[in-house]
């Protein structure tokens, strides 16, 4: 089965600076790739997905990117504020059209005003 | 829309006792999901519902745990009897779109003493 690899798990970054989470996985074909963030105590949100004929996405502070062939995708966040503190889970569908999601162990980010 | 709805909230039960936890997806949403997350284990895919019809309860820890969808608006995961070993946070998600764009409940936090 799949199986996505994350980190860092926790990321400390000062207001207004960039972070990056970086993901691996390891079936080839996999074609979905979410993102969610997770408050303390809150649901998963989800806040980017990609799918795999795409390289990357925006919106607005918030991005991933793909590489296929490397098979990992990253998020990154610019001009972080105290709000983006939060643990951030990456996913991977087992298998184009797959409804499996598997996640990776979260990365808690912390972002310091 | 209110979201995917779940309760209890919070549940604190005897070990050996029965739990049934609840959910109401979002209407419209032909696929549902329960996940279940822990420090250890992060978040597991217990059971997918497609349609109203379970399609993959592979993720199912064992016979004491069972999922219904008795129609498109309700569905319930029952645990008989609860170990202490099923603490966790369980999670009822939906979406249109098979395992893409989840909406994910506010969770029910299961403790079993």
């Amino acid at each position: 089965g799949e199986n996505v690899e994350q980190h860092p798990s926790t990321l400390s970054v000062q207001e207004g600076d960039s972070a990056v989470i970086k993901c691996t996985y390891s079936d080839s074909a996999s074609n979905y790739f979410p993102w969610y963030k997770q408050e303390l105590g809150k649901r998963p949100q989800l806040i980017i997905d990609i799918r795999s004929n795409v390289g990357e996405k925006k919106d607005q502070r918030i991005a991933v990117t793909l590489n296929k062939t490397a098979k990992h995708f990253s998020l990154h966040i610019t001009e972080t504020q105290p709000e983006d503190s939060a643990v951030y889970f990456c996913a991977a569908n087992s298998g184009a059209g797959s409804y499996q999601l598997t996640f990776g162990k979260g990365t808690k980010l912390s972002v310091i005003p | 829309d209110a979201g995917v709805i779940q309760s209890p909230r919070h549940e604190v039960t005897e070990m050996g006792q029965e739990v049934t936890l609840r959910c109401k997806p979002i209407s419209g949403h032909n696929s549902l999901f329960w996940y279940r997350q822990t420090m250890m284990r992060g978040l597991e895919l217990l059971i997918y519902f497609n349609n109203n019809v379970p399609i993959d309860d592979s993720g199912m820890p064992e016979d004491r745990f069972s999922a219904k969808m008795p129609n498109a608006s309700f569905s319930t995961l029952k645990i008989q009897p609860s170990e202490p070993r099923d603490s966790a946070v369980y999670f009822c998600a939906s979406s249109g779109q098979g395992v893409e764009k989840l909406f994910f409940g506010s969770g029910t936090q299961l403790s079993v003493l």
